[in-house]
């Protein structure tokens, strides 16, 4: 069974600083690796994916993955208080395509 | 990427009670995911709809409580049945697109049973 952990927080960081998300995963094999940000009362909302090791940067934000450690980050530079949401990092599951959440990382960014 | 509407946004039910949600892609696409989201936790896939083949149920879920129709290639739906408040829940409808680009998931519907 897949598994894809996330430190659940709450993670609350000052306006302007980064704030940094980490997640787990248990598959070696996995081969691509999701985040989505989900603010309160409304759907999962794809911000971020990243297949290669190393870094991939859009925008504000910047995944970071490695595979030999099984780990997989999100950085986002420069935090605005509209970040504030619950982050969930995701792989893909099996054979039917559909991918596994972790439980999300709740991020506050304070004024 | 594909666009998916979901209806009913939101509802609230009786328990004992059955509701359908329907989604809806504006491509065809292979595979549908059914998700639920319980209050506080992550995403729970539910099932996979296939067009043209039965649903296929993760662990916990059974088509009896959980059916699900694919009758084309831009269509499902998902019926909750016999609701107790347990099914309070978000649930999602997703879709894998073609060329392995990344899932994206309809605005949900946000269920409550009394």
């Amino acid at each position: 069974q897949k598994e894809v952990e996330q430190n659940s927080g709450p993670l609350s960081v000052p306006e302007g600083a980064i704030a940094s998300l980490n997640c787990t995963y248990s598959d070696r094999g996995s081969q691509s690796f999701f985040w989505y940000r989900q603010y309160s009362g409304k759907s999962p909302e794809l911000i971020m994916f990243i297949y290669s090791n190393g870094d991939k940067e859009d925008g504000r934000f910047t995944a970071q993955l490695n595979k030999a450690s099984q780990y997989v980050s999100l950085l986002i530079r420069d935090s605005q208080p509209s970040d504030s949401a619950t982050y969930l990092c995701a792989v893909p599951g099996g054979s039917q395509g559909n991918l596994i959440f972790g439980k999300g990382t709740k991020l506050s960014v304070k004024p | 990427s594909a666009v998916i509407s979901q209806k009913p946004s939101r509802d609230i039910c009786q328990r004992g009670t059955s509701l359908t949600i329907q989604c809806q892609v504006d491509s065809q696409v292979t595979m549908m995911f059914w998700y639920r989201q319980q209050p506080g936790q992550s995403l729970t896939l539910i099932a996979t709809a296939n067009q043209g083949s039965e649903a296929t149920y993760e662990s916990g879920f059974v088509i009896d409580k959980f059916p699900i129709s694919r009758p084309n290639l831009t269509f499902s739906t998902l019926t909750v049945s016999n609701m107790s408040p347990e099914d309070s829940s978000i649930y999602l409808c997703s879709v894998e697109e073609t060329g392995g680009q990344p899932q994206h998931f309809g605005d949900g519907t946000r269920l409550s049973i009394l």
